[in-house]
């Protein structure tokens, strides 16, 4: 079967970078994706990748995309407090639309 | 915020009992999900619809079944809940033939379960 994998935790000084890896399964993906997860809450859509780019930077946040080794990484700018939550890399897996989740990595960022 | 709520938003029950979680959105949208997260597995989509009355299998799907009778409710059943299924239980919505929507899937506020 299909795994997308990722390292549990990371832990961050404020104000440092904080960069979170993902290795995906299927070269097809066409949308690469970084969901957020605060405490308690659903996920929502933190950005996003097209397969044909290696690179997107939004403000604080950069996507590398690295498709021949299936490589994908967050890296996140001056880590705030705010941004202390599980973040989840996620492939389309087959048809409609369905997701395939990474287990999640759990950023705590500390004074 | 995409408009979709799940209820109960907590459940605590017993082994053996059948529970309905459901799903409601306000946006329209065709296809619906539901997915179970639990520690160092992340979230594994249990099933999916792509349509009124129209329901697939996901990866985890032994133990649920599902309904789909009007667009706006998918409605998730353990039909003997099993300490197994305790899980936090979200729901999402997709529609891919929205303009610039990237595929994104849309997330409900969760349902956890607890099975005794």
């Amino acid at each position: 079967g299909e795994d997308v994998e990722q390292s549990l935790f990371l832990s961050v000084r404020e104000g440092d970078s904080s960069v979170i890896n993902c290795t995906y399964t299927d070269s097809s993906s066409t949308y690469l994706y970084w969901y957020k997860q605060e405490p308690g809450a659903g996920l929502q859509l933190l950005t996003y990748i097209f397969s044909n780019m290696d690179m997107k930077q939004d403000q604080r946040l950069t996507v590398l995309l690295n498709k021949k080794d299936k490589h994908l990484s967050l890296r996140i700018a001056d880590t705030q407090t705010g941004d202390s939550a599980i973040y989840f890399c996620a492939e389309i897996g087959g048809g409609y639309n369905k997701l395939i989740f990474g287990a999640g990595t759990r950023l705590a960022v500390h004074p | 915020d995409a408009g979709i709520t799940q209820s109960p938003r907590h459940k605590v029950t017993e082994t053996g009992t059948p529970v309905t979680l459901r799903c409601h959105q306000t946006e329209n949208h065709r296809y619906m999900y539901w997915y179970r997260q639990d520690p160092g597995h992340g979230l594994r989509l249990i099933h999916y619809s792509y349509g009124v009355k129209d329901t697939d299998k996901g990866e985890v799907s032994d133990g649920y079944s599902v309904s789909r009778s009007k667009t706006e409710d998918f409605l998730l059943t353990l039909e003997s809940a099993t300490s197994s299924q305790t899980s936090v239980y979200f729901c999402a919505i997709s529609d891919p033939g929205l303009a610039a929507s990237y595929n994104e899937q849309f997330f409900g506020p969760g349902t956890r379960l607890t099975v005794l």
